[in-house]
């Protein structure tokens, strides 16, 4: 059965770059239409789209945070790995990586536990 | 501030039933098909709503979804304890290529 899980530091210092790993089995990234996708969820607050790599390597960014983003995936390891670099406080958030399988409308079927990252000198 | 607009919180008694709404643009909900997802505290959300109006596997069917023009839908009939929780509407936005979500909507069950 599909399932993905993230992983990451809990705590990170200010101006860090913080990686964040999504390791999923039970489907092939692959596929066409599959994406894996980064959500995140700051304490209390509504869900925030980050990013996307789907199946034929395209990436689509958050607007306001593309230059701070990248995506990237290890087919090998059926891993998708998002880094964002000069963390702030406001990036404190609970990080999900979820799927979608068929392109549009991209409705992502299947999420991970979440990992709280925590960003404090 | 959300590129979509959802009420903050809706609430009706057992049984009853809440439509809880979602408001876009012409670039997003005017052009891409609305999901869904409910989730409860400290979980993941779950995709309850797809394509507009489509019931993924296993959800009650208390559940139902509209959309016209810029605006979508979510429809809880029979109102049940179970069924407290945020409820997010998203879509793809083609101006900013990208996948947008509303602000949330709590559903209380008094």
């Amino acid at each position: 059965q599909v399932a993905l899980r993230e992983s990451g530091p809990a705590l990170v210092k200010p101006t860090q770059t913080l990686t964040l790993t999504c390791t999923f089995s039970g489907f092939s990234l692959s596929t066409s239409g599959v994406s894996v996708n980064w959500i995140r969820q700051p304490p209390g607050k509504a869900l925030e789209w980050l990013a996307m790599i789907d199946w034929d390597g395209d990436k689509f960014y958050r607007t306001s945070l593309k230059t701070r983003l990248t995506i990237s995936k290890d087919s090998s390891r059926n891993q998708v790995i998002l880094t964002m670099t000069n963390v702030d406080p406001v990036d404190t958030a609970t990080y999900y990586c979820a799927r979608v399988r068929g392109g549009r409308p991209y409705d992502f079927d299947h999420w991970g536990q979440g990992t709280l990252v925590t960003v404090s000198s | 501030q959300s590129i979509l607009t959802q009420p903050p919180s809706v609430s009706a008694a057992p049984g009853q039933s809440v439509t809880i709404s979602c408001s876009g643009t012409t670039s997003n909900i005017g052009t891409s098909s609305v999901n869904w997802y409910q989730q409860f505290p400290g979980r993941a959300p779950k995709l309850i709503m797809y394509f507009d109006d489509l019931l993924p596997g296993g959800v009650s069917d208390r559940f139902s979804g509209s959309k016209s023009g810029t605006s979508a839908s979510l429809a809880i009939t029979g109102l049940q304890s179970e069924d407290e929780a945020e409820y997010y509407c998203a879509v793809w936005d083609d101006s900013l290529k990208g996948i947008v979500f509303g602000g949330g909507t709590k559903v209380a069950v008094l």
